[in-house]
């Protein structure tokens, strides 16, 4: 079936330092969301990306999504012990089911 | 206002014991998702309703696995003769359509243990 890659798997940071997570698909996505799950919690919608090359902020996140709408990234600025959480990636292929990507877990070194 | 709510928050059960997880959504949700989530993975998509019909259940990995919403508002996961790969978090989430452009709102989960 169709699969959303997520690289890296963990990432440590110090705090203050910046975070990128890369999330891939082999086919074109019709979109992308991003989800963040905090420990022992559920993961609770950051954003929607739609058109082709689009970018979006948050504050300190900013969302990119490929020009093939097969790619897409989720740069933190400057860490913050808040952040800390696992950031996924979800995809819909045509108006197929939400596919989750397999999660970049963000840790923090205060 | 309240968000999806998820009953039992944790089940502990023999293996080969019946199950039922209770998911009630967002008031005018019209969408329900089950997904399962492993430890170390994303969620996994078992089923979708749309109002009171299931419009997507190609996620449920075999026949013991069966999910109703009767009346288009609580849902309810059966799982028969449970297997200790059953073990995992069931979550439920909720969205205004199924329009495939929505954000999807879960609920704390389900913490499933087979003995």
């Amino acid at each position: 079936g169709q699969q959303v890659m997520q690289i890296p798997q963990y990432q440590h940071v110090q705090e203050g330092e910046d975070f990128t997570t890369y999330c891939n698909s082999s086919t074109t996505l019709s979109n992308i969301q991003w989800y963040k799950q905090r420990p022992g919690g559920h993961p609770v919608f950051l954003i929607q990306l739609v058109k082709s090359g689009e970018v979006k902020k948050q504050k300190r996140l900013t969302f990119q999504f490929g020009e093939a709408k097969k790619n897409s990234s989720l740069h933190i600025t400057a860490t913050q012990t808040t952040d800390v959480g696992t950031y996924f990636c979800a995809g819909h292929f045509g108006n197929e089911k939400l596919t989750f990507g397999t999660g970049t877990r963000l840790t923090i070194i205060p | 206002g309240a968000g999806v709510s998820q009953t039992p928050s944790n089940k502990v059960t023999e293996k080969g014991k019946y199950v039922e997880l209770r998911c009630d959504p967002i008031s005018g949700h019209t969408a329900l998702y089950w997904y399962r989530q492993s430890l170390g993975q994303g969620p996994e998509f078992l089923i979708y309703f749309q109002g009171t019909g299931a419009a997507d259940d190609s996620g449920l990995p075999n026949d013991r696995f069966f999910a109703v919403r009767p009346e288009g508002s609580v849902s309810t996961l059966k799982i028969q003769r449970t297997e200790r790969g059953d073990s995992a978090v069931y979550l439920c989430a909720s969205s205004s359509s199924g329009t495939g452009n929505q954000p999807q709102h879960f609920g704390d989960g389900t913490r499933l243990s087979i003995l």
